[in-house]
């Protein structure tokens, strides 16, 4: 069945480093691919996503690229601040969203 | 701003005692949905409704239920609560379900956090 595998975390960076946090995923098609970003206490929000294949998805800095030939969806940022801190979701389209494990990211200055 | 509401924010409810939690939405979206999340896990779907036709996920407690009076409104009772169903429950709404060409995406409430003692 489908299924996403992210990178384990946690990920410790300094303010202004740069960002890569590994997804790739199994799936029947091209389905679409997201990045929620979970911040402490709160619920889930989108941050991008990428419905076909070579389609790029961004927002706020952030980055990630459907890659069918690699079958990932890796998420990158240029220079990360604190306030990035929190937990990543990549996602899966199904007749529900399919998760990641997450990733912790902590970011400090 | 359209959104999802959930209410309330933190639950507490003692062991075996009934307790509902209430989601909203003003998306008009025809899907709700609800996940259950504990401590550094990724959220796990219970049941979501597609308007009116209610979908229950094959390894969720019968202990859980779900009503779905209109398409604003949903919620989850939970029967006789156990100190495991102590997590954060998250509502999420989308225009549609399934691998659509345009892609969906969910919305998510600010979930609410429920202790169990």
């Amino acid at each position: 069945g489908n299924s996403v595998t992210q990178m384990e975390g946690p990920v410790t960076l300094s303010e202004e480093a740069f960002l890569t946090i590994n997804c790739t995923y199994t799936a029947t098609g091209y389905p679409s691919l997201f990045w929620y970003v979970q911040y402490p206490g709160e619920g889930l929000q989108l941050l991008l996503k990428a419905t076909k294949a070579d389609d790029k998805g961004s927002n706020k800095g952030f980055e990630a690229t459907y890659r069918k030939e690699t079958t990932s969806f890796h998420l990158e940022k240029g220079s990360v601040q604190v306030s990035d801190s929190a937990v990543y979701f990549c996602a899966l389209a199904g007749t529900a969203l399919i998760f990641g494990k997450g990733t912790t990211l902590s970011v400090s200055s | 701003d359209a959104m999802v509401i959930q209410n309330p924010r933190y639950q507490v409810t003692q062991f075996g005692k009934p307790v509902t939690l209430s989601c909203s939405q003003t998306l008009n979206h025809n899907v709700m949905y609800w996940y259950q999340q504990k401590s550094s896990q990724a959220p796990k779907l219970l049941f979501h409704y597609y308007d009116k036709d209610f979908n229950n996920e094959a390894d969720t407690p019968d202990n859980f239920q779900s009503r779905r009076p209109n398409t604003s409104f949903c919620f989850l009772d939970i029967r006789s609560p156990g100190l495991g169903d102590a997590a954060m429950y998250l509502c999420a709404t989308s225009r549609d379900t399934g691998t659509l060409a345009g892609g969906y995406e969910q919305y998510f409430g600010p979930g609410t956090r429920l202790t169990v003692t």
